[in-house]
């Protein structure tokens, strides 16, 4: 079956602009979940949605967003971004109920903020 | 507060040689899933292995294997005869939280170089 899918694959901002990122799970998983990895900070959690309310949240400020839709696929949003948020955010998928925890990832959406 | 750590930055091997990525975790839950990754330049994080927190018994999967201790909360990952495609950033990870709510804790990776 068809694996995660994360688009855009790349893109380019400039500071305070904001930016919108999609991901469709895998069909039949309705937990999605996105990180953040950096060079500096590598990968870290930002949030979990499950039928369509979000169940978890890391230590990110406000300006991360997210939501997931009745089809399980997921948006998060970055408002008035920083250079900072330059970063690989990868998407991933479960089944989200009694599993193991075990995520199946995307290949991830590179963002570059000059 | 959830932890996980691979002191391990970087390795380099000789093709067919063996190699062991070291993790060690720490957590207070007393059932928690331990996972290896791994990630090659496409970026996308495969799963390898999983562990529970209630089973010790190491076990060989092809050419992978795995030596959980939770008396010293380790949970090392052994690849044996290295091929060059096995070259990636393999990331260990602690899977946390009650019930079906949980997430991801990633260790900072360590960079596996095979050369030919």
């Amino acid at each position: 079956k068809a694996g995660v899918t994360q688009t855009p694959r790349y893109l380019i901002k400039t500071r305070g602009q904001q930016v919108t990122l999609s991901c469709s799970p895998i069909s039949g998983h309705r937990s999605v979940s996105w990180y953040q990895q950096t060079p500096g900070q590598g990968l870290q959690f930002l949030f979990e949605y499950f039928s369509e309310t979000q169940r978890n949240k890391g230590n990110f400020p406000g300006r991360f967003s997210g939501r997931q839709f009745s089809n399980s696929r997921s948006e998060m949003n970055v408002s008035t971004l920083e250079l900072g948020d330059s970063a690989l955010y990868l998407c991933a998928s479960s089944s989200g109920q009694g599993d193991t925890g075990e995520l199946f990832f995307g290949e991830g959406s590179r963002l570059t903020v000059l | 507060a959830q932890k996980v750590t691979q002191a391990q930055t970087e390795i380099s091997v000789v093709e067919k040689e063996d190699v062991t990525l070291d993790c060690v975790y720490e957590t207070r839950d007393t059932t928690y899933y331990l996972f290896w990754y791994k990630q090659p330049p496409s970026g996308e994080l495969v799963f390898l292995i999983r562990r529970n927190s209630f089973d010790e018994q190491n076990e060989i999967s092809g050419r992978y294997s795995w030596n959980f201790q939770k008396s010293t909360s380790s949970f090392n990952f052994t690849i044996t005869a290295s091929q060059v495609v096995d070259s990636a950033v393999y990331f260990c990870a602690l899977s946390w939280g009650s019930g079906s709510a949980r997430q991801l804790t990633f260790g900072s990776g360590t960079q596996l170089t095979v050369l030919p």
